[in-house]
Formats: C-alpha cells, sequence, structure tokens
C-alpha cells in the first residue's frame, strides 16, 4: 500500500533557530500534499497544501513566511519553521494524496522548542 | 464540505464489535464519507470510506442509512489496539487536472476506549 515517510519523528530546538521536516511518497507520487498541526488533546488543523512546482496554498491565520513550504518533486515536500518560538511546539503531520480517493498521513513529527 | 457531528467518547469491551456513529445531516449528493482513526502520537490511519452503499474491508465496515444523513463504523471484534480516536469526515470528490482535489477536514472525532 502507500506509504508516506516523515522526518524527522521527534526534534528538539532552541527559540530562534529553524527546523525542516521532510515527507516523502515511497512508492508513488504525489502533485499535492497536505500539512497539519496538532497541539494536544485537540484535532488535527489543515496548515496549507502543498502543490508540486508551483506556490503552497495556506490556510487562513497561518504565516506563511514562517511556515515554508516547497514541494520541489512529485514525492518530497518540506516543511520549514523558521524562527522557532516554544508556541510552535506541536506535532506536525504531513499527507499526501493517492489516486483519486486515498489520502495516506505521515507518522508526524513532535517539535519542542526550548 | 458538510459538518459531522460524532459522540466524544464511548467505551468497548475487549472481542466485542464497537459501532461508533456519525451525523451527516447536511451531506450533499456529491459528499463522500471517509473513517481515519489516530492512534496516540501517530499520523491518521485511513480506515474506509463510501457515497452511499454499504462498505466492507479487512478493518471494518461502513453503514450508510438510505437517506445518507448518518453513518456508523462497525469494528467487528474490537482488540485493545484498536484504542484511538476516529473520526468521520465528509467531502466532496472535486474532479481537476491530475485526479481528485481538496483535503481532508478534521472534525474533534470519538475517543474510543476498548477495554480487557
Amino acid at each position: 500500500g502507500a506509504v508516506v515517510s516523515q522526518h524527522p519523528s521527534r526534534v528538539i530546538c532552541k527559540s530562534g533557530t529553524s527546523v525542516k521536516i521532510e515527507c516523502r511518497s515511497l512508492d508513488f507520487q504525489a502533485t499535492t500534499m497536505f500539512w497539519y498541526r496538532q497541539f494536544p488533546k485537540q484535532s488535527l488543523m489543515l496548515m496549507a497544501t502543498s502543490n508540486e512546482g508551483s506556490k503552497a496554498t495556506y490556510e487562513q491565520g497561518v504565516e506563511k513566511d514562517k511556515f515554508l513550504i516547497n514541494h520541489a518533486s512529485l514525492t518530497l515536500s518540506t516543511l520549514t519553521v523558521t524562527s522557532a518560538h516554544p508556541e510552535d511546539s506541536s506535532f506536525y503531520i504531513c499527507s499526501a494524496r493517492q489516486g483519486s480517493y486515498g489520502y495516506t498521513f505521515g507518522s508526524g513529527t513532535r517539535l519542542t522548542v526550548v | 464540505d458538510a459538518k459531522t457531528t460524532q459522540p466524544p467518547s464511548m467505551d468497548c469491551a475487549e472481542g466485542r464489535a464497537a459501532n461508533l456513529p456519525c451525523n451527516h445531516s447536511t451531506i450533499s449528493g456529491n459528499e463522500y464519507v471517509y473513517w481515519y482513526r489516530q492512534i496516540h502520537s501517530q499520523g491518521p490511519q485511513y480506515i474506509i470510506h463510501g457515497l452511499k452503499n454499504n462498505e466492507t474491508n479487512e478493518m471494518a465496515s461502513l453503514i450508510i442509512t438510505e437517506d445518507r444523513k448518518s453513518s456508523t463504523l462497525i469494528l467487528p471484534h474490537a482488540t485493545l489496539r484498536d484504542t484511538a480516536v476516529y473520526y468521520c469526515i465528509v467531502r466532496v470528490v472535486k474532479w481537476g487536472y491530475g485526479g481528485s482535489q481538496g483535503n481532508l477536514i478534521f472534525g474533534k472525532g470519538t475517543k474510543l476506549s476498548v477495554k480487557p
């Protein structure tokens, strides 16, 4: 079946630094990937839609200059949290759409900013 | 996309069937019902989806009422590993270049606790 690999699974960074999270579709091509954020005891919130070869589409309230998304190939999308602060600590999850209906999710990245 | 309503939590005894309800009274004719689950600190896992016919796969069954205003996800023999938050999502499959478009919008889901 379709597999989406997300790396790293956990990262701790200092406040003010940047962190890059990778999302790869391992056995299929994904023209569109999605990035979600999940705070403790809350549901997933869609942050942005990543389109291969074009600019990402951000949801209302998500700062595009802070959360940089690059989707340079059909199998890789990256999310860079720039100038991270403790309030950016969260669980970040990517997903990719395969074929007509399927959405496969990565295993998530736990970001802790200290 | 139509909104969904799910109970916040449910308990189920191990080995028994777990029946998780979902209301989607404003669903439109071209909207599918998707079910995903999320085990703690993992990404969501696809379970099943359907349009109007009942569906069954190796994980679960999906029963959609005739008027499509509600559905039930059935885990026939729940195990402890089925403890998770279950999300019912309704969305349109929009056809465009490269296939379907659109994303999944998650509600609060139902926290299913399977107890020994």
